[in-house]
């Protein structure tokens, strides 16, 4: 079974710019979470997605948007880029409450 | 939220020996994961663990729910165990709250 695949695997960027990253979860799999891993420290939450619902939201300002199609595959989109928002973006999948799945993530560089 | 801590930040040892890294967090949770972020920065699964012990070759894990706390275990270390182990909690709606992660470098 194929895992989490995420798109692309690296991005650079310039301020200002907007930027779409996409996942796709593993068959079967409703939920679909965001994560921001900056250099050094643990990934933050960003959103939850599960049945194409929003559930849940990190501490991340509006810039930020997500949204969850009718195959459950995903999209983080992220406007007005800022230098601090180089980060590698961590998509994971799962079913409610039980074992989540990492994708290999999108390293984003903002210049 | 939910509040995790991890210990120790960093641990070095020889191939072949062993190590305890604890988990420490705040409240209740429903879920509990460790990884493994390889150099690439994937995260590897290792243990879907909210309470109990299990075991998986040289590694084992084991969550006491009601002292809120997840230890675990790497036997025989190897220079390929390098990386950085996470520990993962959840409540209510998955949003999991990630420790600081250990270090982990295995000398030969």
């Amino acid at each position: 079974d194929a895992g989490v695949t995420q798109s692309p695997t690296h991005l650079i960027k310039t301020r200002g710019q907007h930027v779409t990253l996409r996942c796709s979860p593993i068959s079967g799999h409703k939920s679909v979470s965001w994560y921001q891993q900056v250099l050094g420290q643990g990934p933050q939450f960003i959103f939850q997605y599960y049945e194409k619902e929003e559930r849940g939201r990190g501490n991340f300002p509006d810039r930020f948007s997500a949204r969850q199609f009718p195959n459950y595959s995903s999209e983080l989109n992220v406007n007005a880029l800022l230098l601090g928002d180089s980060a590698l973006y961590l998509c994971a999948s799962g079913m409610m409450s039980y074992e989540q799945y990492f994708g290999p993530g999108t390293r984003l560089t903002v210049t | 939220g939910i509040q995790v801590e991890q210990s120790p930040p960093d641990l070095i040892l020889q191939e072949g020996a062993n190590s305890t890294l604890r988990c420490n967090f705040s409240d209740s949770v429903n879920n509990l994961q460790w990884f493994h972020q390889n150099p690439w920065g994937q995260l590897i699964n290792l243990f879907y663990i909210p309470s109990g012990t299990k075991q998986n070759g040289r590694l084992s894990a084991t969550t006491v729910a009601t002292e809120r706390y997840s230890l675990l275990y790497i036997s025989s270390s190897q220079t390929t165990d390098s990386g950085v182990y996470f520990c993962a909690v959840g409540g209510g709606v998955n949003d999991m709250r990630f420790g600081a992660g250990t270090r982990l470098t295995v000398k030969p």
